[in-house]
């Protein structure tokens, strides 16, 4: 069965802090690639994704992942971090040949000003 | 425009009933998925709708789940004979096209079984 695997469960950070959340992921065939974030209070929302081409995607908010086939990751970056980024972030893995999405368990990013 | 929108937004209920969640998507959008989310876990694929057919079934846990949506809009998940494992938040997320187009996610709902 396939598998998406986020190993940073809970991150706290200073503001201005570089941020790097891993994804990795189990499916051997092609993917498409995204990250979602949740806003305290909000919904689920896309904040990046990965069907082919570069595999540095930029998206919101200066966040952008790079897509390492080698290494079945996509992990997601942000050079300086602000409050405002505190929220929960999922990695979901869309296998080529299917219209279903497989969702890691999240990451918890708190932001201390 | 007007998002997705789910109802109830909460909703608690006892071991054996009945429940129907109802999802109503963003206006002209084809794709309709339903997801499930258990506390401190990601969203669970459940199934999916391309207009009013029912395309992707595989997430569904067991025959007491289905899912309807007659008329390529609005789409209810009906949960039989609730047990408590059945307690979760229930997403409903829809897009303009297929998976290549973003998904845009409701409030969700909120199921207690008690």
């Amino acid at each position: 069965a396939q598998s998406v695997s986020q190993h940073n469960h809970h991150v706290i950070l200073s503001e201005a802090a570089s941020l790097e959340l891993g994804c990795n992921y189990s499916y051997g065939g092609t993917v498409n690639l995204f990250w979602y974030v949740q806003y305290p209070g909000q919904h689920l929302q896309l904040l990046l994704k990965y069907f082919s081409g570069d595999p540095l995607v930029k998206g919101i908010k200066g966040f952008e992942a790079e897509f390492i086939k080698s290494k079945f990751s996509f992990n997601l970056r942000k050079p300086s971090v602000q409050w405002s980024d505190t929220a929960e972030y999922f990695c979901a893995v869309n296998p080529y040949t299917g219209n279903q999405f497989y969702f890691g368990t999240g990451t918890s990013l708190t932001v201390i000003p | 425009g007007a998002g997705v929108s789910q109802s109830p937004r909460y909703k608690v209920t006892k071991r054996g009933q009945d429940v129907a969640l109802r999802c109503d998507p963003i206006s002209g959008h084809v794709s309709l998925y339903w997801y499930r989310q258990a506390l401190g876990q990601g969203p669970e694929f459940l199934t999916y709708f391309n207009y009013e057919a029912q395309q992707d079934k595989s997430g569904l846990p067991n025959d007491r789940f289905s899912a309807e949506r007659p008329e390529g809009s609005i789409s209810t998940l009906t949960i039989q004979r609730t047990e408590q494992r059945d307690s979760a938040m229930y997403r409903c997320a829809s897009s303009l096209g297929g998976y290549t187009d973003t998904q845009y996610f409701g409030p969700g709902t909120r199921l207690t079984v008690l």
